[in-house]
């Protein structure tokens, strides 16, 4: 089976830079992803990780380390428009089929 | 830029009824996929479905649940009897290649009243 946890909720300022983390456990892996979701809306493709390390797209960047089972989504300059829900997402072993997190709800204030 | 497709944007339907989701897929993706969101909740999988069949099912997608690729564009999620528990936002994804990135469309609300 997966488990996957998340924080629920967490508040960051405009301008700064915010870390959601994600640790799951899984039976097989095939690559974590993130997805944003506004309320209301379909999750947006963020990031993909396979391989441990970094991966930077603009100001997003997503980390994973398969041996402690840990991701982060590292959003930095933060605006208005990044408040949503930061879903982790994990592919696992020969299944199709995405287990989702039950995502972190980000607040953005001025 | 290329997107999935879904038809209606929301369902009102009485318990009991069936219902068809309609979804169009990327045009050059292979593996088609249905999850659903009940309100406040996780997304969670449902179905994938590659070449004509089911390529994986949870234990969500009972026998009420089925699936299909009627024409070389469209792919289908119907529910045969709908439940109170069946409220929620259905979302079709799809993707490239197994394992590949997912794009989701736009989801259809279902409400059973």
């Amino acid at each position: 089976g997966q488990n996957i946890d998340q924080p629920t909720e967490m508040t960051a300022t405009e301008g700064a830079i915010v870390q959601i983390n994600c640790t799951y456990q899984t039976s097989g892996f095939n690559g974590l992803f993130w997805y944003q979701q506004h309320a209301g809306e379909a999750p947006t493709f963020l990031s993909y990780n396979v391989l441990d390390g970094l991966e930077e797209k603009g100001r997003f960047s997503s980390f994973l380390s398969r041996s402690k089972g840990y991701s982060y989504l590292l959003l930095k300059e933060l605006q208005m428009k990044d408040s949503a829900s930061y879903l982790c997402a994990v592919g696992g072993g020969g299944a199709d089929g995405l287990t989702f997190g039950k995502g972190t709800h980000l607040i953005i204030q001025p | 830029e290329p997107e999935v497709t879904q038809t209606p944007s929301h369902q009102v339907t009485q318990m009991g009824q069936e219902v068809i989701l309609r979804c169009v897929p990327i045009s050059n993706h292979l593996y088609f996929y249905w999850y659903r969101q009940i309100l406040g909740q996780k997304v969670e999988f449902l179905v994938s479905f590659y070449n004509n069949e089911i390529s994986e099912k949870s234990e969500i997608f009972d026998d009420q649940f089925s699936v299909e690729r009627p024409d070389g564009s469209n792919f289908t999620l119907k529910i045969r009897s709908t439940k109170l528990e069946d409220s929620a936002m259905y979302f079709c994804a799809s993707s490239r290649l197994a394992r590949d990135t997912q794009y989701f469309g736009p989801g259809t609300r279902l409400t059973v009243l």
